[in-house]
């Protein structure tokens, strides 16, 4: 059983527009949300996490939001630019981390 | 300030055999922890270590095992390896600090496969 889903295995934005990338999860006990990017051949990146008991946080062009309530998540990239085409993995923290399968960005010139 | 690093970058081995992969933790972490991610899934958590003792553990039977040393650099052993432990194993390291918020800082991983 995934405890966290990404159900969009890729998107593609025009380069200046939002990206807006969703991930849901099945238990109330996370702690942390985080967010990583991925290039290939190379180990994800940490972005940007997000405490449970917040709803938001920014951190530049990238903006985590938490809905509790629904048990989603969302991180929203203004704008796109071409070098956020990557594979990004929504994760959550409790005792141990857990990744959902990841979302493939492409960001169209 | 050195990232992490691993190795080897690419390994193949046979059914049946046994491997050892090595990773160095980056500076001033004292915690490690190992991701197995197979083709098109995210990183699996193995399990971590912290000041040289198994601090959690994922499902994953006991022939993964793992060690750190005084240094904070980590081994992750498979023994008896079955063609579907074909993945790329990542090794990530963290501060005291924030740990427990999950942020990590990932090597590039080791790509092994298993024939």
């Amino acid at each position: 059983d995934q405890q966290v889903k990404q159900n969009s295995p890729s998107l593609s934005v025009q380069e200046g527009r939002i990206s807006i990338l969703n991930c849901d999860y099945t238990n109330s006990m996370f702690d942390y949300f985080l967010w990583y990017k991925k290039y290939p051949a190379e180990g994800p990146t940490f972005l940007i996490s997000i405490s449970s008991i917040k709803d938001k946080n920014e951190d530049g062009r990238f903006t985590v939001f938490l809905n509790k309530s629904a048990k989603h998540l969302s991180l929203h990239i203004v704008p796109s630019q071409p070098g956020d085409s990557a594979v990004y993995f929504c994760a959550a923290s409790e005792s141990k981390i857990i990744f959902g399968k990841g979302t493939r960005l492409h960001i169209l010139p | 300030e050195t990232g992490v690093t691993q190795s080897p970058t690419h390994l193949i081995k046979t059914r049946g055999q046994q491997v050892t992969l090595r990773c160095s933790s980056q500076s001033g972490h004292n915690t490690v922890s190992w991701y197995q991610q197979a083709l098109g899934q995210g990183p699996q958590f193995i399990f971590q270590y912290y000041r040289e003792e198994e601090n959690g553990r994922g499902n994953f039977p006991p022939r993964f095992s793992g060690l750190q040393f005084p240094n904070y650099s980590s081994e992750l052993n498979v023994n008896a390896l079955e063609l579907d432990d074909s993945a790329l194993y990542l090794c990530a390291s963290s501060s005291p600090l924030r740990q427990g918020a999950g942020e990590q800082y990932f090597g590039p991983g080791t790509r092994l496969t298993v024939t």
